[in-house]
């Protein structure tokens, strides 16, 4: 496809569970960037990717959360032994290159902890 | 820590063009201005984006005053699927931090029948 895609779309789990929540960007695109939005709230920041490497991972609210990228393809971001407050849309986006341009956004993956 | 300021709702009749301002007066040189919008249940959308200029493109235009400490994005003929949070936001080009997107609260644009 043409756009950024997220699978899966919606998410329940059980509190404790891992999760596993993949990006695929837009072809050619060498940037990658995973952000979170709370019910009724902003977008917040996570990680973000150039090619495979990532090099400010300070955004990431735990050590329970991961990320990682496979060239400049797919990128999966793992949530271990989730939490409610972990409920929320796992949004990702890509753009041509990280510092330059327009990002993309996929759809998101909603994620709901019970 | 955004560094705009956007009404926080405006309501606009279909067909009319939609005038959404954005305050951005702590602007510096080699800061951008962009625009993005979010429908409800979708990720954000790229709009426009300018420096100093004023731009055009197939969605919309970007009014960017002479001093850049303020911009307006017009939607010439605003649609019903058009209603969406709008969020102006002030980014470096390149470098420091600038791959974060800092998105404040926007203006929700509601387009009525």
């Amino acid at each position: 496809g043409a756009g950024v895609s997220q699978s899966p779309s919606n998410k329940v789990t059980e509190k404790g569970k891992d999760v596993e929540l993949r990006c695929d960007p837009i072809s050619g695109h060498t940037a990658l960037y995973w952000y979170r939005q709370r019910l009724g709230q902003g977008l917040e920041f996570l990680i973000y990717f150039q090619g495979n490497s990532a090099p400010d991972k300070s955004g990431l609210p735990s050590d329970r959360f991961s990320a990682e990228r496979t060239g400049e393809s797919v990128s999966t971001l793992t949530i271990q032994r989730t939490q409610q407050e972990d409920s929320a849309v796992y949004l990702c986006a890509s753009s041509l290159v990280v510092d330059r341009g327009e990002q993309y956004f996929g759809p998101g993956t909603r994620l709901t902890v019970t | 820590d955004a560094k705009t300021t956007q009404p926080t709702s405006m309501d606009c009749a279909e067909g009319r063009a939609a005038n959404l301002p954005c305050n951005h007066s702590t602007i510096s040189g080699n800061e951008y201005v962009y625009w993005y919008r979010q429908i409800h249940s979708q990720g954000p959308q790229y709009i426009i984006h300018g420096l100093k200029n004023n731009e055009t493109n197939e969605m919309a235009s970007l009014i960017i005053t002479e001093d850049r400490k303020s911009s307006t994005l017009i939607l010439p003929h605003a649609t019903l699927r058009d209603t969406a949070v709008y969020y102006c936001i002030v980014r470096e080009e390149s470098g420091g931090s600038n791959y974060k997107l800092t998105f404040g609260k926007g203006t929700l644009l509601t387009v009525n029948p």
